[in-house]
């Protein structure tokens, strides 16, 4: 069983729509949950982050962590076209810079 | 120059060949990282370098070989590689790698052919 899942999609959705992307893992020391962002031929860059249990707002986006069913989400709302990328998740049990364990990322296409 | 920046971009090579993979970043970080991403696979850590000291080699075969001289430059010098090395090479850094609140800064990548 991998650490970390993660849809790989695609997904492909209408602009304006709420996308919901979603992360399960299975090492229940994480206590770090972060969501980066991939644009094409660019590296990943770091979106949100949440430390341990809870929601946390950020504009259109909110992360939320369920540790009890060891689940997170990403959520976008009003979702735009330059919101078309790879999301990945990570996680880890240290901090936000120590061994990260990546999902396989999430490619998604907003449609105008 | 700003953040982190990998050169080359793209590289294509023969099994046979040497090249290497260079990464500066202009943060002021202590710490920095190799991670390979390949198509529909999660980024694997391949080395960890902090204050100039290897801390971390995940299993990565010797063709692989990391070489980190000062806090801003880190290198990956390849030799005798396989097809299935063909990937996207991300190099990241951070300010310290034992400080809770920091994160990872990631390059462009280096997009990698093996032929």
């Amino acid at each position: 069983q991998k650490e970390v899942e993660q849809d790989p999609g695609p997904l492909s959705v209408p602009e304006g729509a709420i996308v919901s992307l979603n992360c399960t893992y299975s090492n229940s020391a994480f206590q770090y949950f972060m969501w980066y962002r991939q644009y094409s031929r660019k590296g990943p860059e770091l979106l949100m982050y949440t430390y341990s249990s809870g929601n946390k707002e950020d504009g259109r986006f909110t992360a939320q962590v369920d540790k009890s069913s060891k689940y997170i989400s990403l959520f976008i709302r009003d979702s735009q076209p330059s919101d078309s990328a790879t999301y990945l998740c990570a996680m880890s049990a240290g901090s936000l810079a120590q061994k990260l364990v990546f999902g396989q990322g999430t490619r998604l296409t907003i449609n105008p | 120059e700003t953040g982190v920046t990998q050169t080359p971009r793209h590289l294509v090579m023969g099994m046979t060949n040497k090249k290497s993979l260079k990464c500066e970043q202009h943060l002021g970080h202590n710490a920095m990282y190799w991670y390979k991403q390949s198509a529909k696979k999660p980024l694997e850590l391949m080395f960890v370098y902090n204050f100039k000291e290897q801390t971390e080699n995940n299993s990565v075969p010797s063709r692989f070989s990391p070489e980190c001289p000062n806090s801003s430059h880190l290198f990956l010098h390849l030799h005798t590689l396989q097809p299935e090395d063909s990937a996207l090479y991300l190099c990241a850094s951070s300010q310290d790698r034992a400080s809770g609140a920091d994160t990872q800064y990631f390059g462009p990548g280096t997009r990698l052919t093996v032929l």
